[in-house]
């Protein structure tokens, strides 16, 4: 079975600090691909990031980077110095291939930042 | 081309009237996805088209819901005598193929009163 585990369901900051949002996954494929997407409040689904399972290396991308474990099946994502505009509800997903790879969506974290 | 577009952006219908919502995915995309979000959580898989087949239906989608794709083109998700508990938002979603990371359309919002 393919689950997203999404545990923070709303996080507050004050702008410009660090926050970390967490994603757990499980899955008996051994090729899978992890995926971050933002809902910011005008509601459409913007793609941030895609890993695929054989690849754990850490990613940066500006302010915002990702960590990657098989071990723990966690792909968290970490959000510096943040930003009004980073306010959104943010999805962790999950693609397999023994599943044809459609998405497995979190719940999601609502996250606001607050000026 | 600018994106996954949807239409129409908002539905309201009365229960047990039929509605249909088109979907035009990314011109070179195979893959054309439909999801459902409800309030406070995560998209749920429908149902997936590769070009026109339509390869895998979740059992949310009851015998009520149908979705079309002709020529593995634009799509179409149709509703028959909907209730109170098909309001939701609609998404599509496609891909240039599996494996790849889907783009999503604004969604269309159903409501059924």
């Amino acid at each position: 079975a393919q689950k997203v585990t999404q545990a923070q369901t709303e996080i507050s900051v004050v702008e410009k600090e660090d926050v970390t949002l967490d994603c757990v996954y499980e899955t008996r494929d051994t090729t899978y691909y992890l995926f971050w997407y933002k809902q910011p409040p005008s509601g459409e689904l913007v793609f941030l990031i895609r890993r695929n399972s054989f690849d754990e290396q850490n990613e940066i991308s500006g302010r915002y980077s990702w960590n990657f474990q098989k071990s723990t099946s966690s792909f968290n994502f970490t959000i510096t110095a943040s930003q009004v505009v980073d306010s959104a509800v943010y999805f962790c997903a999950l693609s397999g291939m023994l599943t044809g790879n459609q998405f497995y969506f979190g719940t999601g974290t609502s996250l606001t930042v607050i000026p | 081309d600018t994106g996954v577009s949807q239409d129409p952006r908002h539905k309201i219908t009365k229960r047990g009237q039929n509605v249909t919502f088109r979907c035009d995915p990314i011109s070179e995309h195979n893959r054309l996805y439909w999801y459902r979000q409800t309030l406070g959580q995560g998209p749920e898989f429908l149902t997936y088209f590769q070009n026109e087949a339509q390869l895998e239906k979740s059992r949310l989608l009851s015998n009520r819901f149908s979705a079309e794709r002709p020529k593995g083109s634009f799509s179409t998700l149709e509703i028959q005598r909907t209730e109170q508990g098909d309001s939701a938002m609609y998404l599509c979603a496609s891909s240039l193929a599996g494996w790849d990371e889907a783009f999503f359309g604004q969604g269309t919002r159903l409501t059924v009163v």
